[in-house]
């Protein structure tokens, strides 16, 4: 198994422009996040999803879309990116039980200039 | 509202010396989990242990140790005779016990161990 892969790595962005980050797992697993990781900060919730076809919002929602065509695929829209959007996007799983945690993806290095 | 609080911004030892890292959280949740994960300087995310709330065991594996009082709403993690591969930011985090688990961090601890 490849786990959580999350494409691209880094990717600078002007002002305005738009940009989907990939993630994909291919764990059968339910449930899906998208966090990011401000500098010198922890992560937060952006969106997250349960199964195909149902997502929902998470701490800090603006500005982002996401849908959930398929188990494997949870892909992060940005729309007009801004300055503030400069972050470390990171990418989870989880199969959904009472024992089971999160995988992470490396994550995605975004500096919008 | 659930909340993570480490209030331990920067650390820096000596290797070989035992350190703490501080965790105090806040949730209104009868039934919750807590997390610890680290992240070297190469970026990803490492799990390293997960604990629900209503098992108050302290938890040995190696050199890591972890003590989770209810009480205080702390869950508190040691290292050992610390080596410079410890070296990270270390993140503590809580989620509900049900539903979607969503995860609530804190703001990071980064060690620095000393050769």
């Amino acid at each position: 198994n490849a786990g959580v892969t999350q494409t691209p790595k880094f990717r600078i962005l002007k002002i305005g422009q738009s940009m989907t980050l990939q993630c994909a797992q291919d764990m059968n697993h339910n449930y899906m996040y998208w966090y990011r990781q401000d500098p010198g900060m922890g992560l937060k919730l952006i969106y997250y999803s349960v199964g195909a076809g149902i997502t929902d919002k998470g701490e800090v929602p603006n500005g982002y879309n996401v849908s959930r065509s398929t188990t494997e695929d949870f892909p992060l829209r940005l729309e007009l990116a801004a300055p503030s959007q400069t972050s470390v996007y990171f990418c989870a799983s989880r199969l959904g039980g009472s024992t089971d945690t999160q995988y992470f993806g490396p994550g995605t290095r975004l500096t919008v200039l | 509202a659930q909340k993570v609080t480490q209030a331990q911004t920067e650390i820096s030892v000596v290797e070989k010396e035992d350190v703490t890292l501080d965790c105090v959280y806040e949730t209104r949740d009868t039934t919750y989990y807590l997390f610890w994960y680290k992240q070297p300087p190469s970026g990803e995310l490492v799990f390293l242990i997960r604990r629900n709330s209503f098992d108050e065991q302290n938890e040995i594996s190696g050199r890591y140790s972890w003590n989770f009082q209810k009480s205080t709403s702390s869950f508190n993690f040691t290292i050992t005779a610390s080596q410079v591969v410890d070296s990270a930011v270390y993140f503590c985090a809580l989620s509900e016990a049900g539903g979607a688990q969503k995860l609530v961090f804190g703001q990071g601890t980064r060690l620095t161990i000393n050769p």
